[in-house]
C-alpha cells in the first residue's frame, strides 16, 4: 500500500528565513510525485509534478526536488503570502488516484 | 468562473439523515474525482469517473456512499444514514484524459457537519 509521510507537521518562519519541507514515500511503482498548496477553506492548488529521481522544478520562491525515496520543497526567502498548507502526493504507475500525505502547515511571519 | 464548482459549500445535518452533494467539473474534462479530507489530514481518494463510467472505488467507500455521473458532465455524491464520522470536507476534482493529474483542478469543497 502506498504511503506518504510529510515533515514537519507545522513550520513557523520569519519572512526571508529559508527552509525545506520533506516528503517521504513508499510506492510500488512511481508515476509521479505532486506538490500542492492549500489555503484555508479552499481545495488544493497544483504546484509541481516530478517524475524521476534527480529532477528539479522551480516556481518563484519554491523549488521541488526528488530522490528515489523522498522529495523536498525548498522555500527561499519566504513571504507572508507563502503561508499555507503544503501537500505532497504520489501517483502509482498502475492507477490515476493520488495518495496524499498529511501536509505541512507553513506560517511565515512578517 | 470556469473552475470546478461544488454545491453546497456547507451542509449541517443530523445523524441518520441523507445528504447529496453536487460537483460541476471544468467543461470538457473527462475525468472526475471525489476525495474526502478531515481536519489536519490530506485528502483521501473515494472514487473516480471517466465520462459516465465509474472506474475505481476506494475500500473506504462504504455501502452508504454512492456517486453518479449520469451524462458524463456533473456528478453527485450521496451519503445515506449519515454518521458523525462522515463529518469532513468533500472535494471534487476534474482533469482531461490527456495530461492526467498534472492538470487536476480541485473545487473548494463541501464541508459536511453531522450532529
Amino acid at each position: 500500500e502506498d504511503q506518504v509521510t510529510q515533515s514537519p507537521e507545522a513550520l513557523r518562519l520569519q519572512e526571508g528565513e529559508s527552509s525545506s519541507l520533506n516528503c517521504s514515500y513508499t510506492v510500488s511503482g512511481l508515476r509521479g510525485l505532486f506538490w500542492y498548496r492549500q489555503d484555508p477553506g479552499k481545495g488544493p492548488e497544483f504546484l509541481f509534478t516530478l517524475y524521476s529521481a534527480g529532477e528539479e522544478k522551480e516556481k518563484e520562491r519554491l523549488k521541488a526536488t526528488l530522490t528515489k525515496k523522498e522529495s523536498f520543497l525548498h522555500i527561499t526567502a519566504p513571504k507572508p503570502e507563502d503561508s499555507a498548507t503544503y501537500l505532497c502526493a504520489v501517483e502509482e504507475t498502475s492507477g490515476s488516484r493520488l495518495t496524499f500525505g498529511e501536509g505541512t502547515q507553513l506560517t511565515v511571519n512578517p | 468562473d470556469t473552475g470546478v464548482s461544488q454545491d453546497p459549500r456547507h451542509k449541517i445535518t443530523k445523524r441518520g439523515q441523507n445528504v447529496t452533494f453536487r460537483c460541476d467539473p471544468i467543461s470538457e474534462h473527462n475525468r472526475l474525482y471525489w476525495y474526502r479530507q478531515t481536519l489536519g489530514q490530506g485528502p483521501e481518494f473515494l472514487t473516480y469517473f471517466q465520462n459516465e463510467a465509474q472506474l475505481e472505488k476506494s475500500r473506504l467507500l462504504s455501502d452508504r456512499f454512492s456517486a453518479e455521473r449520469p451524462k458524463g458532465s456533473f456528478s453527485t455524491l450521496e451519503i445515506q444514514r449519515t454518521e458523525q464520522g462522515d463529518s469532513a470536507m468533500y472535494l471534487c476534482a476534474s482533469s482531461p484524459v490527456y495530461g492526467g493529474n498534472e492538470k487536476l483542478f480541485f473545487g473548494s469543497g463541501t464541508q459536511l457537519s453531522v450532529l
